[in-house]
């Protein structure tokens, strides 16, 4: 059965640490992986595409099939960074059907 | 125009009214997606249209009603909702096919929607 795992609920770092959220999957099929962001008040957003490799806000992401793992790293986290951040795996076929992670919070403190 | 618009923002209603939901892009994406989200959960799948025709019913109950009338306005018809259905309503769009430049959801903000 297809499924995304983030084991964290609530990751918290201070300033210019570095973060990792992490996110696993299980998928028979060939994946593909996003990262989703849910700032405080604001709108679901796409932060990152595996296809794309792709840097955006300094985060990367790189799939590792092998471990069929799709963490989220950035060297050096920023106050901005705090929010909700959800792994997704689109399942193949026609109807871009997402299935989301439960989910990890973000709190880098000052 | 790169934005999900979706209204009202807020909506209360009794469990014997019927309501709409309304969804509107104009990005030329062919798949609309309606999901619901409880507080600190991810997103639940509830419909999937694919070139206005609905593609998926994840088993949702009758009275959510989705229509989609064009290929830029999805709708949620509500109707005798209960309490448990309060929650925030999520509409997203994308491109079908991976091979039309498939970039993932554009998600609109939501209608938050308490049923009293």
């Amino acid at each position: 059965a297809q499924r995304v795992t983030q084991p964290e609920k609530l990751l918290s770092v201070f300033k210019g640490a570095p973060v990792e959220l992490k996110c696993n999957y299980s998928y028979s099929g060939s994946p593909e992986l996003f990262w989703y962001v849910q700032y405080s008040r604001q709108r679901l957003q796409l932060l990152l595409r595996h296809i794309s490799r792709e840097s955006i806000k300094g985060f990367t992401a790189d799939l590792n099939k092998g471990e069929t793992s799709f963490h989220l790293k950035k060297p050096f986290a920023q106050e901005e960074d705090s929010a909700m951040y959800y792994c997704a795996l689109k399942l193949s076929g026609n109807t871009g059907k997402l299935i989301f992670g439960q989910g990890t919070t973000l709190q880098v403190k000052p | 125009d790169t934005e999900v618009t979706q209204t009202p923002k807020h909506l209360v209603m009794g469990m014997t009214n019927k309501k709409s939901l309304k969804c509107e892009q104009h990005m030329g994406h062919r798949a609309m997606y309606w999901y619901k989200q409880k507080a600190k959960k991810p997103p639940e799948l509830m419909f999937v249209y694919s070139y206005e025709k609905l593609s998926i019913n994840e088993s949702v109950p009758s009275r959510f009603s989705p229509e989609c009338p064009n290929s830029s306005l999805l709708n949620l018809h509500l109707h005798a909702l209960q309490p448990e259905d309060s929650a925030l309503y999520l509409c997203a769009s994308s491109q079908p096919l991976p091979g039309q430049g498939y970039r993932g959801y554009t998600f609109g903000s939501g209608t938050r929607l308490t049923v009293v």
